[in-house]
């Protein structure tokens, strides 16, 4: 079945950096856009990046812009993010899913499904 | 930046039903999905393109369009499908991604 799971979550100083990995399997990852959302605590959903099938689209909500870096593998089934000068308010759960859907002929995309469990990203001194 | 607003809760009654709004500028353009959220646990499509149910979820889950809205609908709510639920779509360049403020469903 279609599986994701992420790690690499852990406590950090603020202005440290962090790795999240995503293990993708139970589906051709590579005919996949994949995106990161994080959920701080408590609070609402907010998505932070997402990364075309073949890695040459990227795009980044303003709130991690030149901080964070996702990138992906195809031949490992991963997809990743670098998050570097992280900062008390990047606490959160962080959720890698996979975006849309492709057929046999053709990819929508534009949703999230599905999700994997979450890691959490604690930013504290 | 772009923003979709939806009331904070809405509580109902077992058996009756429950309507969850969405609004942005947006949404006359761009499709609106819904996600259900359970305590500890991650999200879960239940809509996807306004109003296109994901295989294995109820029927009672249902979902439309009109202007600058979208609505999910929860018809004959029991007592799992108390949740957090999330609607979702994107700007009106298609580019950047944005979710709702959220919803609590308490059925009562």
């Amino acid at each position: 079945q279609v599986q994701l799971v992420e790690s690499g979550g852990g406590l950090v100083k603020p202005g440290g950096s962090l790795r999240l990995s995503c293990a993708a399997s139970g589906f051709i990852f590579s005919d996949y856009y994949m995106s990161w959302i994080r959920q701080a605590p408590g609070k609402g959903l907010e998505w932070v990046s997402y990364i075309s099938s073949g890695g040459s689209t990227i795009y980044y909500a303003d709130s991690v812009k030149g901080r964070f870096t996702i990138s992906r593998d195809n031949a490992k089934n991963s997809l990743y993010l670098q998050m570097d000068s992280l900062r008390a308010e990047d606490t959160a759960v962080y959720y890698c899913a996979r975006d849309g859907y492709c057929s046999s002929t053709s990819c929508s995309y534009g949703w999230f499904d599905p999700w994997g469990q979450g890691t959490l990203v604690t930013v504290s001194s | 930046s772009y923003e979709l607003t939806q009331p904070p809760s809405v509580s109902v009654s077992p058996g009756q039903t429950a309507r969850i709004t969405c609004s942005g500028d947006a949404l006359p353009k761009q499709y609106g999905y819904w996600y259900q959220q359970k305590p500890g646990q991650a999200p879960v499509l239940v809509i996807y393109k306004d109003s296109e149910r994901p295989p294995g979820i109820p029927e009672r889950f249902s979902g439309s369009s009109s202007g600058t809205t979208v609505t999910l609908t929860i018809s004959g709510v029991q007592a799992e499908d108390e949740a957090d639920y999330y609607c979702q779509s994107a700007d009106s360049s298609g580019t950047y991604y944005v979710f709702g403020t959220g919803t609590k469903v308490t059925v009562l």
